[in-house]
């Protein structure tokens, strides 16, 4: 199975809510990033922390990283239709190089 | 500065045929990746190549190929391609091993095999 697993895997709220979506992995990881996916097009990085920080911010973004829990979130704030897409968490395995292993994703929905 | 670009955007070949994609990083970026994003299997490492060497690899058969140029710009080659090759093939760069740094993505290849 994937590194990565998003959850959930599907999310519909309104405009101006908080969204919150999770992400765990298996193994030892050197850093999680988050990115975002609009309708099949190129992946939008988001956020990159790396495995010694605990939670970070862009702008309406906030990530949090529980090495212990082998798990992270990413909440988007007072959320906007534009939001609408997939998210996808990554991690880093060094495999000797290293090797990016997404996770399934969330698709989030947003109505205006 | 140019983001990254692939061409071609779109591609339709046949069952048995091969394929050549390329990649263009952005300027200064000397690790470009590429994987596959299909329905069923998601987003899937195919490689890494870094300073004109492979550093790392999926798990795809044979088929896959790929390489780099002294100038960055990357290609990667399908051989006899099956149905199941059809998918958006995507290629990120970054300044230094896509691991560790952050990756930008181009807008993909969308290859369908009938």
């Amino acid at each position: 199975s994937q590194q990565g697993e998003e959850d959930p895997q599907a999310l519909s709220i309104q405009e101006g809510e908080n969204a919150t979506m999770n992400c765990s992995y298996k193994t030892s990881i050197n850093n999680l990033q988050w990115y975002r996916q609009n309708s099949g097009r190129g992946l939008v990085h988001l956020i990159l922390i790396r495995s010694n920080e605990r939670e970070k911010h862009s702008g309406r973004l906030r990530v949090t990283l529980d090495t212990s829990k082998k798990s992270s979130s990413l909440l988007i704030t007072a959320s906007r239709a534009a939001d609408t897409a997939s998210y996808f968490c990554a991690t880093a395995l060094n495999t000797g190089g290293f090797k990016t292993i997404f996770g399934a994703g969330t698709r989030l929905f947003v109505k205006a | 500065k140019a983001g990254v670009t692939q061409t071609p955007r779109y591609l339709i070949k046949t069952r048995g045929q091969q394929v050549t994609l390329s990649c263009s990083p952005i300027s200064g970026h000397r690790s470009v990746s590429w994987y596959q994003q299909t329905p069923g299997q998601g987003l899937q490492f195919l490689f890494e190549y870094f300073s004109e060497t492979q550093r790392n690899k999926g798990n795809f058969p044979g088929r896959f190929s790929g390489r780099q140029f002294s100038n960055s710009r990357s290609e990667m080659n399908v051989s006899t391609l099956e149905l199941g090759d059809s998918a958006l093939y995507l290629c990120a760069s970054s300044w230094t091993s896509g691991g560790t740094d952050t990756q930008y993505f181009g807008p993909g290849t969308r290859l369908t095999v009938l």
